[in-house]
C-alpha cells in the first residue's frame, strides 16, 4: 500500500531551528516534494529531492534517504509566519500521481 | 503573471445535487491535476491532464465524478448527486510541462459542503 507519516504537530520557538520528518512508503518513488500551507490557503512548494542528500535553499533544506524511505524538512531561524502545515509528498512511478501525507502543523511561538 | 484561478470559492449543495467546479490553470501549463483536501488531511490525487487527454483518473472515488478538459486549458469537475461524504475542499494545479519534477502550482481551491 501507499503510506506517509509525519507528525500530527510540532511547536518551535521564534528564532530556533525545526526538523519536520517524513517516512514514507509507495510502490513506486520517482521524487518527494514538500509545501507548505497556511490554513485556508493553497499549498506553496517548498523543495524537491529525487537523488539522496541534502538541498538547501534560504532558510528551509530538505534531506533525502531514498534507501530508508525517509526525509526531512529542516527551518532555519524561524520566524512566526513559518506557522502552517507542512506536507511530505511522494510521486510515483510510471504517472504523475502524488500522494500526500496529512501534513504537520508547525506552531511558532514568541 | 496570474497564478491559478478556481470558481466559485465556496459551494453549498443540497444532497443529490449536481456541482461543477472550474479551474483555470496558469497559461501554458501543459500538466494540470485535481485533488480533493478533507479537513486537517493533505490533499488526495483526484485526476490527472496532460493538454487535453486525460491520462490518469485513478483517484476519482466514484463515478459520480468526472473531469473534463476539452481545450487543454480550462477544467471542469462535476460531482453528480452529492452526497456528504463529499464535503471538501477541490484543490487544482498546473504544471509547465509533463516532466515528473516539475512544480505544481495549487489554485486556492473551492470549499464544497453538501448539507
Amino acid at each position: 500500500g501507499q503510506n506517509i507519516d509525519q507528525p500530527t504537530e510540532m511547536t518551535a520557538t521564534e528564532g530556533a531551528i525545526v526538523q519536520i520528518n517524513c517516512t514514507y512508503q509507495t510502490s513506486g518513488f520517482n521524487g518527494l516534494f514538500w509545501y507548505q500551507q497556511h490554513a485556508g490557503e493553497a499549498p506553496t512548494f517548498l523543495s524537491y529531492n529525487v537523488l539522496d542528500g541534502l538541498e538547501e535553499k534560504g532558510r528551509f533544506s530538505s534531506f533525502l534517504s531514498r534507501s530508508k524511505g525517509y526525509s526531512y524538512l529542516l527551518l532555519k531561524e524561524l520566524q512566526m509566519k513559518d506557522s502552517a502545515s507542512y506536507l511530505c509528498a511522494v510521486r510515483d512511478t510510471g504517472g504523475f500521481k502524488t500522494i500526500f501525507g496529512a501534513g504537520t502543523r508547525l506552531f511558532v511561538k514568541a | 503573471g496570474a497564478g491559478v484561478s478556481q470558481s466559485p470559492r465556496y459551494k453549498v449543495a443540497k444532497r443529490g445535487q449536481d456541482v461543477a467546479l472550474r479551474c483555470d490553470p496558469i497559461s501554458g501549463h501543459v500538466s494540470l491535476f485535481w485533488y480533493q483536501q478533507a479537513l486537517g488531511q493533505g490533499p488526495e490525487f483526484l485526476t490527472y491532464f496532460q493538454n487535453e487527454a486525460q491520462l490518469d483518473k485513478s483517484g476519482l472515488p466514484s463515478d459520480r465524478f468526472f473531469a473534463e478538459r476539452p481545450e487543454g486549458s480550462v477544467s471542469t469537475l462535476k460531482i453528480q448527486r452529492t452526497q456528504q461524504e463529499d464535503s471538501a475542499v477541490y484543490l487544482c494545479a498546473s504544471s509547465l510541462a509533463e516532466t515528473e519534477k516539475e512544480t505544481q502550482y495549487f489554485g486556492p481551491g473551492t470549499r464544497l459542503l453538501v448539507l
